[in-house]
């Protein structure tokens, strides 16, 4: 079980710049999240989803797409870079019971928007 | 809406020193979840535990310890003799059973740096 990948590990991108952050799990767990995690926050929730097919916003979405055609994978997509959005970004899955149990987190990706 | 508070920012200890950190919580849910995540210094988060509304049982695992308190809305984390590779950054999260797909909301983490 790899669990949660995530690719790219880092990525520097010019603003206006769009990117597609990839995130996969072999879990075949339903729910997928999206986090960013600023320098001394704790992390703040993009996007979710439930299932295959159904998505909804977090606490930060705007500046962010997602799309969920299969169970494993989950991707994020930055269509403007701003230097805003320079920060960690972490994919999270969870069994039926979504938050209320574990999230099993990737090894997060480091996005710098110059 | 839910929040939680972890008001330090930063804790430095000696090795073999006890440490607790603090957490406190606010939500209107009957049912919710506690967790705590360690996050040490090569990025990846690590679920730690996780505690229900109802559970006010402290946990104990090896060094680690927990104290559950619903009347002052704290679920705290107490390390035992602390090790220079307990250092790392220490989240404390909430979830509630709102009947909506639940999403955790985190603090803003606690930093500890323990030396030698």
């Amino acid at each position: 079980n790899a669990g949660v990948t995530q690719t790219p590990k880092f990525r520097i991108l010019k603003i206006g710049q769009s990117m597609t952050l990839q995130c996969t799990q072999d879990m075949n767990h339903n729910y997928m999240y999206w986090y960013r995690q600023d320098p001394g926050m704790g992390l703040k929730l993009i996007y979710y989803s439930v299932g295959a097919g159904i998505t909804d916003k977090g606490e930060v979405p705007n500046g962010y797409n997602v799309s969920r055609s299969t169970t494993e994978d989950f991707p994020l997509r930055l269509e403007l870079a701003a230097p805003s959005q320079t920060s960690v970004y972490f994919c999270a899955s969870s069994n039926d019971r979504g938050a209320l149990n574990e999230q099993f987190f990737g090894p997060g990706t480091r996005l710098t928007v110059l | 809406a839910q929040k939680v508070t972890q008001a330090q920012t930063e804790i430095s200890v000696v090795e073999k020193e006890d440490v607790t950190l603090d957490c406190v919580y606010e939500t209107r849910d009957t049912t919710y979840y506690l967790f705590w995540y360690k996050q040490p210094p090569s990025g990846e988060l690590v679920f730690l535990i996780r505690r229900n509304s109802f559970d006010e049982q402290n946990e104990i695992s090896g060094r680690y310890s927990w104290n559950f308190q619903k009347s002052t809305s704290s679920f705290n984390f107490t390390i035992t003799a602390s090790q220079v590779v307990d250092s790392a950054v220490y989240f404390c999260a909430l979830s509630g059973d709102t009947g909506t797909a639940s999403k955790l909301t985190f603090g803003t983490g606690t930093r500890l740096q323990v030396t030698l």
